[in-house]
Order: structure tokens, then sequence, then C-alpha cells
């Protein structure tokens, strides 16, 4: 069983349009991170969010928290050519937990 | 950069041979983790390491053996794999086993022949 569930698996769009990807879990997270994985490297860290209804910005993507600490979105405006990568989520299970719980990721390509 | 390095970012080994792979961090972190990457599938936690202790084995067969000699430095030593060992495999750190930002390498892509 997938802990955390990540829609949808690939997306392709054009350059300058919106859109959303999920992750999300019936089991309750104390924290919740995004990374972005472009081909032949690591992970790469985009926010952190810990706080339930939470939202954080950070240029043209858009960060939210589930209320209730199981689900978050992703939402980029205007999509661009850099915006192409793995977007991954991460979930950590409670405090003092060490472990990140990664879903399988949205595979995003912006055509340019 | 993300101030963890890994070397080699290439490696293409046969089942017989025996290889390690390196780990680099530079942030004055505690704890280092291993991870794998295949097709299709989440990050597998494989083992972690706090304050050069290991604190998580997750299963992992004993072909696969890491060592961390001191907090920046974390080795896994590869021998007798086999063809489904293929993968990516990520190194990451954080400032302490709690914290939850983890900080990762670009990865070596294993090939196992």
């Amino acid at each position: 069983t997938q802990l955390l569930e990540q829609s949808p698996q690939f997306l392709s769009i054009q350059e300058g349009e919106n859109l959303t990807v999920y992750c999300n879990s019936s089991s309750v997270f104390s924290s919740l991170q995004w990374y972005r994985q472009e081909p032949g490297e690591g992970p790469v860290l985009l926010v952190t969010v810990v706080t339930g209804g939470e939202v954080k910005k950070l240029k043209r993507l858009t960060f939210q928290f589930g209320d209730a600490r199981k689900d978050s979105s992703l939402h980029i405006t205007a999509a661009q050519p850099g915006d192409t990568g793995l977007y991954l989520c991460a979930g950590a299970l409670g405090a003092g937990s060490y472990q990140l719980t990664f879903g399988k990721g949205t595979k995003l390509s912006v055509i340019p | 950069e993300t101030g963890v390095t890994q070397t080699p970012r290439h490696l293409v080994m046969g089942m017989t041979n025996k290889k390690s792979l390196k780990c680099e961090q530079h942030l004055g972190h505690n704890a280092m983790y291993w991870y794998k990457q295949s097709a299709k599938k989440p990050l597998e936690l494989m083992f972690v390491y706090n304050f050069k202790e290991q604190t998580e084995n997750n299963s992992v067969p004993s072909r696969f053996s890491p060592e961390c000699p001191n907090s920046s430095h974390l080795f896994l030593h590869l021998h007798t794999l086999q063809p489904e060992d293929s993968a990516l495999y990520l190194c990451a750190s954080s400032q302490e086993r709690w914290q939850e930002t983890q900080y990762f390498g670009p990865g070596t892509r294993l090939l196992v022949l």
C-alpha cells in the first residue's frame, strides 16, 4: 500500500499554462516536503510545510498543506520549460521521526 | 550545488565485482542516509547513520555494506550484486536525526550486468 499518493503521475503542458499536482495520504504528517528532481540529479528541496492549512509561495510556485495535515498541493503559475522535472512529496510521520516517506512523484514536462 | 557530493556519478559492474560508493557532505550535518531510487518506485530508505552510528537498516541485503568513518563521509560497499540492484543510489544528510529536511547528493547511477 502506497502511503503517499501523488497525482497525476505524468503531466505535459504548454509554456504559460497553470497546473496543480497533488500529494494525498490517509496518514497524518508532522511535516511535508516538496522536492524537484531533474534527470541525472538528486532531489532538491523546494519547501517544507509544517502547519495545517499553511500556504507558502516560492515565486510562481504555491504550496499548500491540508488542514488535517494529510495532503498537500503544489500549484505552478505560468509554467516555464525550466520547471520541467520530477516533483516529489515526502512526509514525516511524527515528532522525532527522521524517516521520510516519499511518493512516486509527478513527472512534469513543460513544452516551449 | 546542495553541499552533498557523491562519487562516482556512474558505475557499471559485473555481478562478481566489488565496488564502493562515496558520499561527502560539507554542511556540518550529523545524520547521513543512503536511498535507492528505482524506476516507478518511491525512494527507498536503506541505511541511516546518526553521529557515525548506524541507527537504521531497512532490511537491506548483506551484499550492501555501509560504512560511516565520520559525520562527513559515508560509503556503500557493494559485492556480488544482482541485475535488479541497478538503480540510482542517493546519499542525503540532515542536521540531526530528528531533523526532517534532508539534503540530497546527485546520486550514483549503478548498472549491474
